[in-house]
């Protein structure tokens, strides 16, 4: 299995402040994945991010608000900028693996906007 | 469009007791893979087994089955035996056909297991 190291685990922010999610895998992979789960909901997309290039939103999230960084095949980061409490939710980062038959995440991170 | 759909939002179970947890799928690619996640209270998401649209056998890891039915666009979990510490949320989720690795996924609502001693 990937190893996915994503920090911080969990965080406490004020809004109108930003914060910066990080993940490390343990070896090269094309393309990371973000998602954002709001309390008591599934998962959803909100980038793809590849090396070399600008990331990919969804509809509904914007380069602005969750600005994606990937600087090489191992890590990546995601931050939530100007926050609200509509921002409170766990975030995770994710990769690849078996040409497709694997599909692994971080720890997540658990954010509270206050 | 894509879609998947649990339709259970809360299942329980007795301990040692095998239990389903249903996903069906909704998709015009022929090519697209079904993923099972369990998620404990901690919010990580644990990856259980995968399940390929030419897969023609069903996808097993230890305690878990897949029972795919391609026909009915069905995917669903068997636990056998279970455990208290299978008690988290359980999510079905499907990936979209993209060049290079994974493809992006997209999530069923999940299915909150509780398992009673």
């Amino acid at each position: 299995s990937a190893v996915i190291s994503q920090k911080p685990s969990r965080d406490i922010c004020q809004r109108g402040t930003s914060l910066t999610i990080q993940c490390q895998v343990d070896s090269q992979v094309t393309m990371m994945f973000w998602y954002r789960q709001q309390p008591g909901q599934s998962l959803t997309l909100i980038a793809t991010a590849n090396q070399g290039s600008e990331a990919t939103y969804e509809s509904g999230f914007v380069i602005d608000k969750f600005p994606i960084s990937r600087p090489n095949l191992t890590f990546s980061t995601l931050t939530v900028s100007n926050m609200s409490p509509e921002d409170s939710s766990i975030y995770l980062c994710s990769v690849g693996r078996g040409g497709g038959t694997e599909a692994f995440f971080g720890q997540g991170t658990r954010l509270t906007v206050v | 469009a894509q879609k998947i759909t649990q339709t259970q939002p809360g299942m329980f179970v007795q301990e040692k007791e095998a239990v389903t947890l249903d996903c069906t799928y909704d998709t015009s690619d022929q090519s697209y893979g079904l993923f099972w996640y369990k998620q404990p209270s901690s919010g990580e998401m644990i990856f259980l087994i995968y399940q390929g649209s030419y897969d023609e056998q069903n996808a097993t890891e230890g305690r878990y089955s897949l029972n795919f039915q391609k026909a009915r666009k069905s995917a669903n979990l068997v636990i056998s035996a279970s455990q208290l510490g299978d008690s988290a949320m359980y999510f079905c989720a499907m990936r979209s056909p993209e060049r290079g690795q994974g493809g992006k996924l997209i999530f069923g609502q999940g299915t909150e297991l509780s398992v009673k001693p």
